[in-house]
């Protein structure tokens, strides 16, 4: 049964490129969180989705970031024009209900902009 | 609003001894708490969880943890320490009733000494 996958690992992008980290959710799971931690922080919240619909982006910037879970396959954090300041670690979760039930996390992607 | 403070770093115990990460919070309303360990290159992982039961959690791994709403604290402790510990570990609050709302603190590294 496998856990939440994300994928690529680590990605490595030049500043003005864009960046697509991919979640695949849990069997059975269809609510998914994006999380970003920045060195020496914790987790912020950035987006909350559900199959087709974004329930909460409050924690997403406006711009460049956008945030799909489309009826069919993974979800897709998307960077446009990345720079510096966008390298971080973002950690996808997921849980089979929204409120506080149990979330389960990725391993996480690894984004360095160059 | 909700806020969360690891009062500690880094922390280094040797191997047989206790394990003490603290944590304080703020809230307005009852919160809920919790603990998440994160081993290098991986997710969290749920340690253990408080909404407002019994005072004393037990968690995985023989990891516990004592809410006291007087110092506001919810500090997380193992009598003693196995190597396979050594993580990251961060406490997190949301006093609102979904994982979206969650606040991480930033993050206690334990450091197992052989």
């Amino acid at each position: 049964n496998a856990g939440v996958m994300q994928n690529p690992r680590h990605l490595v992008r030049r500043r003005g490129q864009e960046a697509r980290l991919r979640c695949s959710p849990m069997k059975g799971h269809s609510h998914v969180y994006w999380y970003r931690q920045l060195p020496e922080e914790g987790l912020k919240f950035m987006v909350y989705l559900q199959k087709e619909n974004i329930i909460d982006e409050s924690g997403m910037p406006k711009e460049r970031f956008s945030a799909e879970f489309p009826k069919e396959g993974p979800s897709i954090l998307r960077i446009q024009q990345v720079v510096r300041g966008d390298s971080a670690a973002y950690f996808c979760a997921s849980s089979p209900q929204g409120g506080d039930s149990p979330l389960h996390f990725g391993n996480g992607t690894r984004l360095t902009v160059t | 609003a909700q806020s969360v403070t690891q009062l500690d770093s880094h922390v280094s115990v040797s191997e047989g001894t206790p394990v003490l990460l603290r944590c304080n919070y703020s809230s307005s309303y009852s919160p809920s708490l919790f603990w998440y360990v994160q081993h290098p290159n991986k997710g969290l992982q749920l340690l253990l969880k408080y909404t407002s039961a019994a005072t004393l959690v037990k968690g995985i791994n023989g990891f516990e943890a004592e809410f006291k709403k007087s110092e506001t604290s919810f500090h997380l402790t193992k009598p003693s320490a196995h190597m396979s510990d050594a993580a990251e570990y961060f406490c997190v609050v949301t006093s609102n009733f979904g994982n979206e709302k969650l606040t991480f603190g930033t993050g206690t590294r334990l450091t197992i000494i052989p």
